[in-house]
């Protein structure tokens, strides 16, 4: 099955710095990926969307500076929070595709930790 | 390898019948269990989760029942509506709570 994978799981950084976050597609190739936050117990926010090779398309709300994504391939996409604040702290989970309207394969999420 | 299957792509149901949706995992160390509904368009909605010490949990329309010796969930719901029509997700983590694992989604159309 299509398996997808983020690095790192779980990640502590300090107030101010700056932490990327990887997503892989490890056996398709992803045409577009998603990226989600999510709160404890709550709805998973779709934060963008990602298609290899173009400018991803965040959704309201969004800072676009502050979460910068980079889809560089089909098989990876970044995430980088820069200039991390503790409110950032949460989990974030990408999904990857390997066509429009095609399934959603989730990669298994990373915990920021803004400290 | 997928940890969490939703082996049903799509599912029609008529309007007022119940919708059962069904969710295997893999990995005993999973204790906490969640559903969620998207629309197209927007990410997935929380809609209602079990831990492993249940066996059934429910709101509303909408029950999950956990079978652990079956490593499987269900989603049941009774009376399906035109609007529950959606994909839905199922999910599992572990005590720690740091990884979710995600099926990959059933497509369920509910048929006024």
């Amino acid at each position: 099955g299509a398996v997808v994978s983020q690095h790192p799981s779980w990640v502590i950084c300090k107030s101010g710095t700056s932490v990327k976050i990887e997503c892989r597609s490890l056996d398709f190739q992803a045409t577009t990926m998603f990226w989600y936050r999510q709160f404890p117990k709550q709805s998973l926010m779709l934060m963008a969307t990602s298609n290899e090779g173009s400018k991803a398309t965040y959704e309201q709300g969004v800072e676009k500076d502050k979460f910068l994504i980079n889809h560089a391939s089909l098989t990876l996409s970044t995430l980088t929070v820069t200039s991390a604040h503790p409110e950032d702290s949460s989990f974030y989970i990408c999904s990857a595709t390997r066509q429009v309207r095609d399934e959603q394969y989730f990669g298994p999420g990373t915990r920021l930790t803004v400290t | 390898d997928q940890q969490v299957k939703q082996n049903s792509p799509s599912l029609s149901v008529q309007e007022g019948r119940i919708s059962i949706l069904n969710c295997d995992y893999t990995n005993s160390m999973f204790d906490y269990f969640l559903w969620y509904k998207k629309y197209p368009a927007e990410g997935p909605t929380f809609l209602i989760s079990i831990s492993s010490i249940k066996d059934k949990n429910e709101d509303g329309r909408f029950t999950v029942f956990l079978n652990k010796s079956a490593k499987h969930l269900s989603l049941h719901i009774v009376p399906s509506q035109p609007g529950d029509s959606a994909v839905y997700f199922c999910a599992a983590s572990d005590y720690t709570g740091n990884q979710f694992y995600f099926g990959t989604g059933t497509s369920l159309t509910v048929i006024p």
